[in-house]
């Protein structure tokens, strides 16, 4: 079984609609990540948390929400789905950690597409 | 703030050939910079890490990157090039607060038979 398990792996769905990208982990690991993938934009962070009482925004926040339900869960939100937010969207986690920085690990990524 | 430059979008060469993908990096701390490669309808696995050890860090499938401070530069390169190793690459930075990654846009490498 993977350790970071992303679902739906694909999702099609439309605009003003309410969607949630689940992410759950069997790392053990405090720190969960949303970002997003668009072509020739590399990864963008939507947001982070490093443990569950632990919420912050990312690079491109608006539009969206998290909820940290469990150390090993970490869901995004889209309230009201736009075309403009299509892209693929990848969940990490990564240990905390002291000292050296650790790596992050990823799923294998949702692809939403909002018509 | 950090940043980081891939300065090629696309690398093309052939299999057996040498690698040579480019990346800059800008931090204002002693940074700690990483390789991800992402495979076809995969998320992205470790290749390598710096972490102000040694400036040679060798990863796995036989890549290798160099840190040079002077230069601000993290290159990722592999003697011979594989069939396998057709992805994009993303050469990432994060500051030593270890707080969040920064990505470059990523690279593009192809290998042709």
């Amino acid at each position: 079984d993977a350790d970071v398990t992303q679902t739906p792996r694909n999702r099609i769905t439309k605009t003003g609609k309410r969607i949630m990208l689940e992410c759950s982990q069997t790392k053990g690991h405090d720190r969960m990540y949303w970002y997003r993938q668009d072509p020739g934009l590399g990864l963008r962070l939507i947001y982070y948390s490093f443990d569950v009482k632990d919420i912050n925004k990312g690079e491109i926040s608006d539009g969206y929400s998290v909820s940290r339900q469990a150390q090993a869960k970490f869901s995004l939100s889209l309230e009201s789905a736009i075309p403009n937010q299509t892209a693929l969207y990848f969940c990490a986690t990564s240990d905390g950690g002291t000292g050296s920085s650790q790596p992050q690990h990823f799923g294998d990524g949702t692809r939403l597409s909002i018509l | 703030a950090q940043s980081v430059t891939q300065l090629d979008s696309h690398v093309s060469v052939s299999e057996g050939t040498p690698v040579l993908l480019r990346c800059n990096y800008s931090s204002s701390y002693s940074p700690s910079l990483f390789w991800y490669v992402q495979h076809p309808n995969k998320g992205l696995q470790l290749l390598l890490k710096y972490t102000s050890a040694a400036t040679l860090v060798k990863g796995i499938n036989g890549f290798e990157a160099e840190f040079k401070k002077s230069e601000t530069s993290f290159h990722l390169t592999k003697p011979s090039a594989h069939m396998s190793d057709a992805a994009e690459y993303f050469c990432v930075v994060t500051d030593s607060g270890y707080s969040t990654l920064t990505f470059g846009k990523g690279t593009m490498l192809l290998v042709s038979p």
